[in-house]
């Protein structure tokens, strides 16, 4: 089966502390992307990838790293100098970053985390 | 400023209502897509429109290009509609997309 996997579901951190959201897929996409998602906004992009070893930062970046050592895997560092971490992560793939307007983004299942 | 406009941003029906969710965008696009977002927070598209109107089972989409503006039609809505539902839009320009902050509908039986 085919699709786009994180973990964990739930996350607690403490603040201060870094943490990292995994993101693994097996759709052979290109390209990835991470975005926050708050209660009454629509999803932010953090930051995308479109090949290994390149990504870009989105709108929200600052606070956030990405790795992209493997085109299966991206995954994203929330590090303590983010302010407000506490939020809904969902990860996203597509075909390829310059891809059709019909190409769509496909979805993770997110991960919830809650710093305290 | 938000590209991408979506109304009622809450939706309750009775079982078996006809819904209609807009979604206003101020961008010129490529493509609009629906998303569908479970309690969960999964999310999975629905359509991607780039003009007219696309029907899947009990859900019609509609886009007017030259107005800004798409609908999201559910007949006979069924509890298991109970979503939020998301617009999205692809600009001409660049490879972002902007998203909509979502209509939560509940579908009571």
């Amino acid at each position: 089966d085919g699709g786009i996997t994180q973990s964990p579901k739930y996350l607690f951190r403490k603040e201060g502390q870094n943490v990292t959201l995994s993101c693994e897929q097996n759709l052979n996409h290109d390209a990835m992307y991470w975005y926050r998602q708050d209660p009454g906004q629509g999803l932010r992009l953090i930051y995308y990838s479109q090949i290994v070893n390149d990504f870009q930062k989105g709108d929200i970046a600052e606070g956030y790293s990405v790795s992209r050592e493997k085109k299966e895997s991206f995954p994203l560092t929330v590090t303590s100098a983010q302010k407000n971490p506490t939020a809904f992560y969902l990860c996203a793939s597509s075909i390829a970053l310059t891809s059709l307007p019909s190409d769509t983004q496909y979805f993770g299942p997110g991960t919830r985390l809650t710093v305290l | 400023k938000n590209e991408v406009e979506q109304s009622p941003q809450n939706l309750t029906a009775q079982e078996g209502e006809f819904i209609t969710i807009n979604c206003s965008y101020s961008v010129g696009i490529s493509a609009l897509h629906w998303l569908q977002q479970h309690p969960g927070g999964g999310i999975v598209s629905l359509f991607m429109l780039s003009s007219g109107k696309k029907k899947h089972g009990r859900l019609i989409a509609t886009i007017n290009i030259q107005e800004k503006h798409s609908s999201l039609h559910i007949t006979a809505s069924h509890p298991r509609d109970s979503a939020v539902y998301i617009c999205a839009v692809r600009p001409n320009t660049g490879n972002q997309f902007y998203f909509g902050t979502g209509t939560s509908l509940t579908v009571i039986p």
